[in-house]
């Protein structure tokens, strides 16, 4: 069965440093998102990405934040200078056409 | 007060018995999605309701939905151990179009063999 694949399972970055996240979300879907779970909170939306552009993104994605979906395939979030508070699990997921999200299966962000 | 919370916070119980946790929310809905994720792992899509359906079944999990209550709930009959985790409800708005996913603040099960 299809997967949301993620990479790479953990990142540890200086703070100030670029990061950039990878995702390859399943072949047939159109939306593609960003999520993030910061240690023992909820999960919170980020970004959502369809028809190679941003059709929504929350007050979080800030100018620090991006995301591209370079070659039809890999959908990526860079973050350009990391901060302490960006430490967190980040997840990507994409839409079925029935409208279900699957996630992968999370970076987890250390910024040090 | 948020969209999607869930009720209890945490629930403990011997294996064999059901499990029933609670989601509410505030705003109109296009569906619900119920997720599990066991500590420090991805989440893990259990099962999708529509504003239009009452109920949902796939295998030993059963979902409601009650829009007039703004309401859902999961149970999981016949628990075990392999069932510990953290249940979140997540709500899809209806005035969103992106289709981006609200969720709540979960219920942590533990299922004790």
């Amino acid at each position: 069965e299809p997967e949301v694949t993620q990479t790479p399972s953990h990142q540890v970055t200086q703070m100030g440093q670029e990061v950039i996240l990878r995702c390859v979300p399943i072949s047939n879907h159109l939306y593609f998102y960003w999520y993030r779970q910061i240690l023992g909170q909820k999960v919170e939306f980020l970004v959502s990405f369809y028809n190679n552009e941003i059709s929504e993104k929350s007050e979080i994605f800030d100018d620090q934040f991006s995301v591209e979906r370079p070659d039809g395939s890999n959908f990526t979030l860079k973050i350009r200078s990391t901060k302490l508070e960006d430490s967190a699990m980040y997840f990507c997921a994409s839409r079925t056409p029935r409208a279900e999200q699957y996630f992968g299966p999370g970076t987890r962000l250390t910024v040090t | 007060s948020q969209q999607g919370e869930e009720d209890p916070q945490a629930l403990s119980i011997q294996e064999g018995e059901n499990a029933t946790m609670n989601c509410s929310y505030k705003t109109s809905i296009n569906n619900l999605q119920w997720y599990r994720q066991n500590s420090g792992r991805g989440l893990v899509h259990l099962i999708l309701i529509r504003s239009n359906e009452r109920e949902k079944h796939s295998g030993r999990l059963r979902v409601t939905l009650d829009t007039s209550k703004k309401s859902s709930s999961l149970l999981i009959t016949a628990s075990r151990a392999a069932d510990t985790a953290s249940y979140f409800c997540a709500t899809d708005l209806i005035y969103n179009q992106g289709g981006k996913l609200i969720f709540g603040q979960g219920t942590e099960l533990s299922v004790k063999p």
